[in-house]
C-alpha cells in the first residue's frame, strides 16, 4: 500500500527558532499534498494544500508567511514554522493524494510530527 | 460550505459486542465521498471505509460497514465484535467534488473505548 512518512515524529524547540517539518510519499507520487493541524483532543484542521511546483493554498486564517510550504518535487513537500512560539505547540499530519488512486484512497497520511515549543 | 456533525464525544462498548458511531453530513453537492479514520493514541490516521454518494450499498470492510442513508444525509459507522485494539478516536470525513484537490473536511471525533 501507499505509505507517507514524516520526519521528524517529535521535536522541541526554543521559542523564536525556526523549524521544518517533511512528508514524503514513499512509494508513490504525489502532486498534492495537505498540512493539517490538530490540538489536543481535537480534530484535524486543515491549513494548506500544497501542489508541487506551485504555490501553496492556504485556508482561511492561516499565516502563510508563518507557515512556509514547498512542494518542490513529487514526493516531498516540507512545512516550516518561522519563529516558533509555545501557542504553535500542535500536531501536524500530512497526507498525500496519490494521482493514480480511486476515489476511496488518493489521501494517504503520515504519522505525525509533534512540535512543542518552549 | 460542507459540514461534518459527530454527536458522540465519546462511547464505551464491551469486547466483543458491536457499537455504532454516528456522523450526519450537510452539502449541497451531488458527488461526494464519505470516510471514516480511526486514529489510535500513536496519532497516525488509518483509513477504515468510504462511501460514495452514488453507491447503492452500503460499504463494508470486515469488521467495519457504513450504514448510509442519503435521505437523511447520515453515514454511521458500525463496528462489529469489538476488540479492545478498536479502542481509539474516529473521525468521519466527506470530500467533496468541486475542484481537483478533493479536500477532506473532517468532524470533531467521537472517542470510543472497549471495556474488557
Amino acid at each position: 500500500g501507499a505509505v507517507v512518512s514524516q520526519h521528524p515524529s517529535r521535536v522541541i524547540c526554543k521559542s523564536g527558532t525556526s523549524v521544518k517539518i517533511e512528508c514524503r510519499s514513499l512509494d508513490f507520487q504525489a502532486t498534492t499534498m495537505f498540512w493539517y493541524r490538530q490540538f489536543p483532543k481535537q480534530s484535524l484542521m486543515l491549513m494548506a494544500t500544497s501542489n508541487e511546483g506551485s504555490k501553496a493554498t492556504y485556508e482561511q486564517g492561516v499565516e502563510k508567511d508563518k507557515f512556509l510550504i514547498n512542494h518542490a518535487s513529487l514526493t516531498l513537500s516540507t512545512l516550516t514554522v518561522t519563529s516558533a512560539h509555545p501557542e504553535d505547540s500542535s500536531f501536524y499530519i500530512c497526507s498525500a493524494k496519490n494521482e493514480r488512486g480511486g476515489w476511496a484512497d488518493t489521501q494517504y497520511f503520515g504519522p505525525g510530527t509533534r512540535l512543542t515549543v518552549l | 460550505a460542507q459540514k461534518i456533525t459527530q454527536t458522540q464525544p465519546g462511547m464505551f462498548v464491551q469486547e466483543k459486542e458491536a457499537v455504532t458511531l454516528d456522523c450526519t453530513y450537510d452539502t449541497s453537492d451531488q458527488s461526494y465521498g464519505l470516510f471514516w479514520y480511526k486514529q489510535p493514541s500513536s496519532g497516525e490516521m488509518i483509513f477504515l471505509i468510504y462511501q460514495g454518494s452514488y453507491d447503492e450499498q452500503n460499504a463494508t470492510e470486515g469488521r467495519y460497514s457504513l450504514n448510509f442513508q442519503k435521505a437523511r444525509k447520515s453515514a454511521n459507522l458500525v463496528i462489529s465484535a469489538s476488540q479492545l485494539g478498536d479502542s481509539a478516536m474516529y473521525f468521519c470525513a466527506m470530500r467533496d467534488s468541486q475542484g481537483s484537490n478533493y479536500k477532506l473536511t473532517f468532524g470533531k471525533g467521537t472517542l470510543l473505548t472497549v471495556n474488557p
